[in-house]
């Protein structure tokens, strides 16, 4: 069955870097665009970012575009979220999501806190 | 950017009962809209897309109707396991894709 594992999250200061994976399993990763979706504590969901599966497209929200990258390496069955200049409010869980236009299916989610 | 607007915010539903949500887009997205279902410390579950297209194992009590702007969910009839969050979210101006922001169901 389709797994989907999150990993790299945690604790970073205002200003700083973080990379999130996520690791597919049970699906033949190169078919499906690939997006990561953050919640905020006690919020609603929010798109943040997709990738197609040949990475030719890639798309950002307005919250994040120019400072998280997302990217994906096929050979390893792996989606990425770099993230830089981290402020307090990308403090959320991140998802990894398959699927274009709705996901059928979503990781764990991995947390994010961005504090002094 | 289309905006979701879900209500109620909180349904109160004994169980056994019908629930129905609602869901209005600020234009018209078609029948471009998935509903999920989120549990509190899980990740959200796709239970309807195409507005009425039911997901993959998600039971007949659920389903969903609608176009353009306006959209429902129904459950027919309540189970323990239904009491949780759910989120709309439409993929017709994709992207983004536009989440609501949620209705509870809570126990009555």
């Amino acid at each position: 069955q389709v797994q989907l594992v999150e990993s790299g999250g945690g604790l970073v200061k205002p200003g700083g870097s973080l990379r999130l994976s996520c690791a597919a399993s049970g699906l033949t990763f190169s078919d499906y665009y690939m997006n990561w979706i953050r919640q905020a504590p006690g919020k609603g969901l929010e798109w943040i970012s997709c990738i197609s599966g040949n990475s030719g497209y890639t798309k950002y929200a307005d919250s994040v575009e120019g400072r998280f990258t997302i990217s994906r390496d096929n050979a390893k069955n792996s989606l990425y979220l770099q993230m830089n200049s981290l402020r307090v409010e990308d403090t959320a869980v991140y998802y990894c999501a398959r699927g274009k236009f709705y996901s059928d299916y979503w990781g764990q989610g991995i947390l994010v806190t961005v504090s002094s | 950017e289309i905006v979701m607007t879900q209500s109620p915010a909180t349904l109160s539903v004994s169980p056994g009962e019908r629930a129905t949500l609602s869901c209005r887009a600020s234009e018209s997205i078609s029948t471009n809209l998935a509903w999920h279902q989120q549990k509190p410390g899980q990740a959200p579950r796709l239970l309807i897309y195409d507005a009425s297209t039911r997901a993959t194992g998600i039971p007949a009590r659920f389903s969903g109707s609608g176009s353009e702007t306006e959209f429902t969910l129904t459950i027919s009839s309540l189970q323990s396991e239904d009491f949780a969050l759910y989120y709309c979210q439409e993929y017709n101006d994709w992207p983004p894709r536009t989440f609501g922001q949620g209705t509870k169901i809570e126990i009555k």
